[in-house]
């Protein structure tokens, strides 16, 4: 069964600081793959996503992305963090490994930004 | 606006007390699904629907009922409530049913307690 992890619950940055957020799927098939972030008290909007397009996904808010078939990764940076950038992120899988129409999300990455 | 509405947003209930929660989009969009996000798990997706009465298991489906009448509406039903479907719930919705490469739209959440 397909399934999504998500390295580290908590991350930590400064503000200006690199942000990396890691994710890696299981799907030995390419799926579809997305980013989405949670604002506290908020529903998921996406931020990026790849459908077998290009590998470097560029997103909202100066996030990107890149799709790496060999490491089964899709992790997600941004160069200079920002303050506004503290919220919950969610990596998510669907496609054909998924068993149907069905999207499975990562347990989510908190990131916290200081000043 | 172009949005997915959930209602109510909090509601608290005993076990056993049947409920229905709403979920509307206005967005005349195919695939709609719900989600339960828990902490350190993330969202797992309960039931989805491709279409007006197309509708399928997710991952968690067990204790829980949908409907889709109406292609903009698909409310969750919780025929007996217990404990452990104390929750966080995501109503979502995207254009296509077929194409899983689709963003999803989310709804503002309802937070859901079982005693």
């Amino acid at each position: 069964a397909q399934s999504v992890t998500q390295l580290g619950s908590h991350v930590s940055v400064s503000e200006g600081a690199l942000v990396l957020l890691r994710c890696n799927y299981s799907s030995s098939v390419p799926p579809y793959l997305f980013w989405y972030v949670q604002y506290p008290n908020q529903g998921l909007q996406l931020l990026l996503k790849y459908t077998s397009a290009a590998t470097l996904v560029k997103g909202i808010n100066g996030f990107e992305a890149e799709f790496k078939k060999s490491e089964t990764s899709f992790h997600l940076t941004k160069p200079s963090a920002h303050m506004s950038d503290a919220a919950e992120y969610f990596c998510a899988v669907s496609g054909p490994n998924t068993g149907g129409f069905k999207t499975i999300f990562g347990a989510g990455t908190r990131l916290f930004v200081k000043a | 606006e172009a949005q997915v509405t959930q209602n109510p947003r909090y509601l608290i209930t005993v076990t056993g007390k049947k409920l229905t929660v709403t979920c509307s989009q206005n967005m005349n969009h195919e695939y709609m699904s719900w989600y339960r996000q828990d902490p350190g798990l993330g969202l797992r997706q309960i039931y989805y629907s491709m279409n007006v009465e197309v509708t399928d298991k997710g991952d968690v489906p067990e204790g829980y009922k949908v409907s889709r009448k109406e292609k903009r509406n698909f409310p969750l039903i919780l025929e007996s409530p217990s404990p452990n479907q104390t929750s966080l719930y995501f109503c979502a919705s995207s254009y296509r049913a077929g194409g899983p490469s689709d963003t999803q739209y989310f709804g503002p959440g309802t937070r859901l307690t079982v005693l």
